[in-house]
């Protein structure tokens, strides 16, 4: 069975450029979630999906960031404009049901370099 | 251990020795927690987690502890292997601001196996 996938793997901009990541979560999976990581720190959540609706977005900075999940399957992650402090591991989980004990299968990741 | 930044406690070991990597966790009301193993290039994977109603459980070759009087938690890691060095994270299952839950990572330990 496939896992998270996303891509990019990499990408490198210049700061004030858009972005965009995208990812597709394990099949059947509905919930689905968008982690940041900084580089030695843990991941930091930005946003949480059930089907089509977020649910949780409460840490997603939505001056530049913005999120859909358009027929509740995969997703896209959408930076503009991308400052240098944006340089990070954009991480995609997803987890069959959002409740308490449903494990999260994580994505490889996309390492954005912001210049 | 606490992380700065980059400079992520390390934790060395010799090849067949058992590990133990300390975690604190912030919320006393958190009632669910999960080690995470990170490699390089590749998102969290799930190892083992504890309900707030236990203080130990057991897996292949892993043990969690809890000490819910501190807000401490341990992996333990026996006969420890090549393949077992990379990053290991703590989560709590958290309530948020939002009053949902969500998974918050604290700071990382890297192990090391030493051949």
């Amino acid at each position: 069975e496939a896992g998270v996938v996303q891509s990019p793997r990499y990408k490198i901009i210049e700061k004030k450029q858009p972005v965009a990541f995208w990812c597709n979560p394990i099949s059947g999976h509905n919930t689905l979630y968008w982690y940041l990581q900084n580089l030695g720190q843990g991941p930091e959540l930005l946003i949480r999906y059930e089907n089509e609706e977020a649910v949780d977005d409460s840490q997603l900075p939505k001056d530049r960031f913005s999120a859909e999940r358009l027929k509740g399957v995969d997703s896209t992650l959408k930076i503009q404009p991308a400052e240098l402090g944006d340089s990070a591991v954009y991480l995609c989980a997803s987890s069959f049901g959002g409740g308490l004990y449903n494990e999260q299968f994580f994505g490889p990741g996309t390492r954005l370099t912001v210049l | 251990g606490e992380s700065v930044g980059l400079h992520l406690p390390t934790l060395s070991v010799q090849e067949g020795d058992n590990s133990i990597i300390n975690c604190a966790y912030s919320n006393s009301a958190s009632d669910y927690f999960i080690w995470y193993k990170q490699e390089s290039g590749k998102g969290p994977q799930f190892i083992i987690d504890i309900r707030s109603n236990m203080d130990k459980r057991q897996g292949q070759r892993v043990t969690v502890l809890l000490n819910k009087t501190v807000k401490h938690l341990s992996l333990q890691i026996a006969a420890t292997q090549p393949g077992d060095s990379a990053v290991y994270f703590c989560a709590e299952n958290m309530a948020r601001d939002t009053g949902r839950r969500a998974l918050t990572f604290g700071s990382g330990t890297r192990l090391q196996v030493q051949p």
